[in-house]
Order: structure tokens, then sequence, then C-alpha cells
């Protein structure tokens, strides 16, 4: 069926880095984007970007410009996001999503948990 | 930016009851308007696209309507499964959701 799967959890240090991958199955891979949504603890959903897995154009949200990177994988069928100099206030659920034919995010990887703490 | 807003932000219902959840945009979004179900520790799940058309799989008690800048995602008979929280999502520019309305139990 057609799914994402994220990577487990991650405990990082504020100033680190942090990559998150999500794999596709059940499609094809080059012909949906996917877009980061990521979720504070209590808080609502914060669109971050969207890549095209199809010739890698990326939109990132204006916030977070200069600290996230969005790549995509073809020959496995795996986006990643990574976030760098990572604050207390990243501290949240990760989601990756595919943004479907009708411009709605469809399908949605489980989430992963990425808590910044020194 | 274009900003969401929801209404209420919870409200307390009780299972068979009709319920309606406003979402409005600060700028018309035309029929750019999505509407998406979040239970606890569970990743968001599309119920409504393009303001009015059902997400295939989705129960027929969801519906949309709406348009511009004033939108409702309508439960006709509310289900014990249906307690979560409901997100709209604009999809006219850069995404943006709104803050959420959270369905609790009576």
């Amino acid at each position: 069926q057609v799914q994402l799967v994220q990577s487990g959890a991650e405990v990082k240090k504020p100033g680190a880095s942090v990559k998150v991958s999500c794999k596709a199955s059940g499609y094809t891979f080059t012909s949906y984007g996917i877009s980061w949504v990521r979720q504070a603890p209590g808080q609502g959903l914060e669109w971050m970007g969207w890549i095209s897995a199809y010739n890698g154009n990326t939109n990132y949200a204006q916030k977070l410009q200069g600290r996230v990177t969005m790549t995509t994988d073809t020959s496995t069928s795996t986006a990643y996001m990574e976030l760098r100099s990572l604050r207390s206030d990243d501290t949240a659920v990760y989601y990756c999503a595919r943004l479907g034919g009708h411009d709605a995010f469809d399908i949605w990887g489980q989430g992963t948990m990425v808590t910044v703490s020194s | 930016d274009i900003q969401m807003t929801q209404s209420p932000s919870s409200l307390s219902a009780s299972v068979g009851d009709r319920v309606t959840i406003t979402c409005r945009a600060s700028q018309s979004i035309s029929s750019y308007l999505n509407w998406y179900q979040q239970k606890p520790g569970k990743a968001p799940k599309l119920l409504i696209y393009a303001a009015s058309s059902l997400q295939s799989g989705v129960p027929s008690r969801f519906s949309g309507s709406g348009s511009g800048t004033d939108f409702t995602l309508t439960i006709s008979s509310l289900q014990p499964e249906d307690f979560a929280t409901y997100y709209c999502q604009q999809s006219y520019s850069t995404p943006g959701f709104g803050p959420g309305t959270k369905v609790d139990i009576k």
C-alpha cells in the first residue's frame, strides 16, 4: 500500500543538526512532491517546506530559510530533511507528507520526534 | 502570508450531534482549502480537499463547503471515533494551517 515511513526519534543538543528520512513505497516516487510539517508539543501544524521528487526543486518556509535543507534520493525513493543550528523551540514531531494531485497532503509519515535539549 | 483562523477553538459534543467547524482565510483563496483530522499521537489524516471533495475512504458524514474566505466542515452525526482535533489548510499560496478545533466528549 501507499505509505511513507520515517526514521526514528532523535535527541540533539542545541546548535547541532538533525537529518530525518522519509521512505516512500507503493507509488511512483518522482510523480509527487514531499512536504515537511512539524508540530511542537501541544501545538498546531507548521509547514516547513516542499521538495519536488521529480527535479529536486524546493520551496522553504521563510522563517527556516538558511537552516533547513530538503533533498531526495530517487534510487531509494527517500526524502530527507536536515535542520541545522537546532534550538530548544525546534523540539517537535516532524512529519513528511505527500502532496497529492489535489494540492492536499494525502499521505503522511508516522512522525519523528526530535528533542533539542542540553 | 495568508492567515487562517478557526472557530471554535474547542467544542464539546455528544455522539449523534451535528457539528460544524468554521475556517476563515485573511484573503480569498478560492476553493483551495483542505481539512484534516488528527488524533492524539497520530499523523493528520486528509478528510476534505478543494473545500468540498471527500477524500477516498472518508465516511460520508463528513462534508465541506465554502469558497473565497469562509469555509465550514460539518459532521452530520458525530461518532465515537470522530473525537479529535480538526485543522483547515490553505493551498492557494505558501501552505498554512489553521490553529485547530478540538472536538471532545460532552
